[in-house]
This record gives C-alpha cells, structure tokens and sequence, in this order.
C-alpha cells in the first residue's frame, strides 16, 4: 500500500495567517492527490483533487500544489471556520490510502 | 443537495453480524460510483470498500475482504455493507462517501454523516 504521511501534525495559527500543509506519498502518485476537511461530528468535504483542482462550492483561499510525491495544501488567509484537522488521500492505486491527519487549531 | 444518510450502526458481539444501509438523495445515484471509509475514533481514515455504478466493479481493503459485502439498489438510491464476522477492530464511524466518478476513481466528492459500530462483548 501507498503510505501517505502528512506534516506537521497539529499547529496552531491566527486568523488571517497564511498555512501550508504539506503531504508525502511512499512511491510516485502523479497528481492524482486529494485533500479533505472534517470537523467534529460533520461529514468531511473534499476541497482539493487532483492535487490542485479547486471543488465546487469551496472557497478560493484554499489551494493545492505539487505532483510526483510531494504535495501542499495552502490557506491563503486561515478564517475561523477552518479550524479542523485536514486529510490527504492518494487516488493513484487501489486501496486508496489516507494521511494521518493535520489538526489546525487556533492559536 | 446531496444527502447520504447512513443507518443500521449500533453494538454487536464479536462473531456476529451488521448490515450498514445507506440513503442517497440529490444526485443521479446511479450514475456514481459509492464506497465505504471508517475512522477509528481519535484515529485517521480507512477506506473500506467500493462499488461501481453498474456493481460490476467491487473491492475492499484486505482488513475486511472476505467477510464485508458492498452491494446497492440503483432503484431504491441505496447503498448497503454487509458486515460478518466482525471484530473489535471493526470498531469505527462508517462514512457512506460518493465517487466523483461512475467508475472508481476515488476522489471522494460527498460524505455522510456516519454511523458507529461498536464491536464489544
């Protein structure tokens, strides 16, 4: 199975601050990189796939980058309804497999 | 709007037997893929199982291949899990999550609300 190990693993930040989280896959996964949203008693929401396509409906502070094995997930300027923990997800091969999770948290 | 509405959670003895259904509403449901994730509570995510749009394309994680059974009902907008032979390891929130696809690609557009099994004597 492809591991996928995300860092760091909580942080906290301010509103308004810019925040990169940052994900690496175990072998070579193209872009094929989604990254997703859960908070607490919620469904979580897919705000990225294929490594840097926004989703629909989900705001444009969020951006994706990276390819190869490498990736990030940025907020442009954090707002407080972003704190949650936040997944990535490799869609390269079968099982599809999951980060361990970053929880951002305000400071 | 996309609802997924998962039910059929609850407590079972090791050994026993769980089926999770799963209520689709707001989309084309047989147009799309679906599939089954868990999460441990306190842990991360785990994807289960998934199945095509025409149920002609079937997987599952090697934790739970050969004894959990993904099936749907394109007429009813419903997904289902039959779970067997369940162990405490079982244990977990089970999302019902929807495919961006109608077959798998994995990009897991919409997500239900969950459902907790608890396996426990």
């Amino acid at each position: 199975d492809i591991q996928m190990t995300q860092s760091p693993s909580s942080l906290s930040a301010s509103v308004g601050d810019r925040v990169t989280i940052t994900c690496r896959a175990s072998q070579y996964i193209s872009n094929y990189l989604n990254w997703y949203q859960h908070k607490p008693g919620k469904a979580p929401e897919l705000l990225i796939y294929a490594a840097s396509s926004l989703q629909s409906g989900v705001s444009s502070r969020f951006s994706g980058s990276g390819s190869g094995t490498d990736f990030t997930l940025t907020f442009s300027s954090l707002q407080p309804e972003d704190f949650a923990t936040y997944y990535c997800q490799q869609s390269y091969d079968t099982p599809a497999t999951f980060g361990q999770g970053t929880k951002v948290e305000i400071k | 709007e996309v609802q997924l509405v998962e039910s059929g959670g609850g407590l079972v003895q090791p050994g026993r037997s769980l089926r999770l259904s799963c209520a689709a509403s707001g989309f084309t449901f047989d147009d799309y893929a679906m599939h089954w994730v868990r999460q441990v509570p306190g842990k991360g995510l785990e994807w289960v199982s998934r199945l095509s749009w025409n149920s002609y394309n079937i997987g599952y994680a090697d934790s739970v291949k050969g004894r959990f059974t993904i099936s749907r009902d394109n007429a009813k907008s419903s997904l289902y899990l039959q779970m067997n032979s369940l162990r405490a390891e079982d244990t977990a929130f089970y999302y019902c999550v929807k495919d961006k696809g109608s077959e798998s690609k994995y990009q897991f557009d919409y997500w239900g609300q969950g459902v907790l099994v608890t396996v426990s004597s």
